[in-house]
């Protein structure tokens, strides 16, 4: 298995500028985590699915942000408009209910100017 | 509610010397602790869980119950050691979700 996939590694914009993520978990997981990594704040939990469906996204800073899971296998986080103070990293993880935790992905590592 | 706090940002040592980077957590119930490490700009990684009580890369925890604590301890750090390390705390009713710290950054000079 390659793990869990994300793409684009690096993804540079202009402020107002449509972001998306996106993510493939490991084949068989049936959960999926979005987290950002920023200095100031260490990981955040921005949202989770379960079977494909959303449980929590209380982390989701703004309206900007959404995220979906059309299917088990592909997950998409979106930022629109983004904005500087979006700029992170943002990782994927994926898991089984009674996993050893999580596999994160490399992440993204998003700048927005 | 649960929570896991590391107590130190930071936290610096020489090559050779033990090391301890502190995890407390606050959760009524019986939870599953581990720590996760990054290396400087990779993936998060698994490093321990308390259940299977192992040892890796020289690294222990144990769960202290009494003390709410899953302290992560090394007896001789390696410069290699170097990371952000994370402790995280997942509940026993709650399967999936894992709560993390807000991570310590271990430096070890040569």
């Amino acid at each position: 298995d390659a793990g869990v996939i994300q793409s684009p590694r690096h993804e540079v914009t202009e402020m107002g500028q449509e972001v998306t993520l996106r993510c493939k978990p490991i084949s068989g997981h049936d959960y999926l985590f979005w987290y950002r990594q920023t200095m100031m704040r260490g990981l955040e939990l921005l949202i989770y699915f379960n079977n494909n469906v959303p449980i929590d996204d209380s982390g989701m800073p703004e309206d900007r942000f959404s995220a979906k899971m059309p299917n088990a296998s592909f997950s998409t986080l979106k930022i629109q408009p983004s904005e500087p103070r979006d700029s992170a990293v943002y990782f994927c993880a994926s898991s089984l209910v009674t996993g050893t935790g999580y596999t994160f992905g490399s992440g993204t590592r998003l700048t927005v100017v | 509610a649960q929570r896991v706090t590391q107590p130190e940002k930071l936290l610096s040592v020489f090559k050779g010397a033990p090391v301890e980077l502190k995890c407390n957590y606050s959760y009524s119930g019986s939870p599953e602790l581990f720590w996760y490490v990054q290396y400087s700009r990779q993936r998060l990684q698994l490093l321990l869980r308390h259940i299977s009580r192992e040892s890796i890369k020289g690294f222990t925890a144990d769960l202290n119950k009494g003390e709410t604590s899953f302290h992560l301890k090394k007896p001789f750090a390696q410069e290699e050691d170097s990371a952000m390390y994370y402790c995280a705390l997942r509940r026993g009713s709650t399967l999936g979700r894992l709560y993390f710290g807000r991570g310590t950054q271990l430096t070890v000079w040569p």
